[in-house]
């Protein structure tokens, strides 16, 4: 596809049941990111991958949180246990390259997001 | 504690008029800067960003100014349109850094 691709769309959540949103970044992109956007804030970084590494997961809340991404495309970000301080939207970006450890210069686009809702 | 802030979260502008927005940050290490405009139910898109090294980028209707000795950034919308109303995120980089800080946003509403 042309943009960066996220599913679901929606999800509904019964507190304590596991869920997983997947990012099918831009073809060729080599970053990615995980943001959680809470409502009325601007959106929070929680996790980035270069290909197939994870090398910030800072920005994960809890170890309920796991992101991967196999073979350096698709990323699935996974929550176990969920609890309703996780409703969020959850968004993936992505970002052509990486400028020598720099993001200077760097433009990362963003999905449409993954609208998590735990009740 | 907030190292991007944008202190106004709501602005509105008559259909024409400028649509200044505004940013403030704490972290003197941040070098790059981006603002996103975000409508409801999709992600933020990008409209434009500022390097450290100058003080003025225009895209068309879009000019960002940065003032590095008062760490402040703002966005200059003109003429404002109809459909430039959503909210505008300010986001920053440093060097050594390997994401993105947003701020809060800003909800612009320009009125017809």
């Amino acid at each position: 596809g042309a943009g960066v691709s996220q599913s679901p769309r929606y999800k509904v959540a019964k507190r304590g049941q596991d869920v997983a949103l997947r990012c099918d970044p831009i073809s060729g992109h080599v970053s990615l990111f995980w943001y959680q956007q809470a409502l009325g804030q601007g959106p929070e970084f929680l996790t980035y991958f270069q290909n197939e590494a994870q090398l910030d997961k800072s920005g994960l809340p809890s170890d309920r949180f796991f992101a991967e991404r196999p073979e350096g495309s698709v990323s699935t970000l996974k929550i176990q246990r969920t609890q309703q301080e996780d409703s969020a939207v959850y968004l993936c970006a992505s970002s052509s390259r990486w400028a020598g450890g720099s993001l200077t210069g760097n433009t990362i686009y963003f999905g449409e997001g993954s609208w998590l809702t735990v009740v | 504690d907030q190292q991007v802030k944008q202190n106004s979260p709501s602005l509105s502008v008559q259909e024409g008029r400028i649509s200044i927005l505004n940013c403030d940050y704490t972290n003197s290490m941040f070098d790059y800067f981006l603002w996103y405009k975000k409508y409801p139910a999709e992600g933020p898109t990008f409209l434009i960003s500022i390097s450290s090294i100058k003080d003025k980028n225009e895209d068309g209707r879009f000019t960002v100014f940065l003032n590095k000795s008062a760490k402040h950034l703002s966005l200059h919308i003109v003429p404002s349109q109809p459909g430039d109303s959503a909210v505008y995120f300010c986001a920053a980089s440093n060097p050594h850094g390997q994401n993105f800080v947003f701020g809060p946003g800003t909800r612009l509403s320009v009125l017809p």
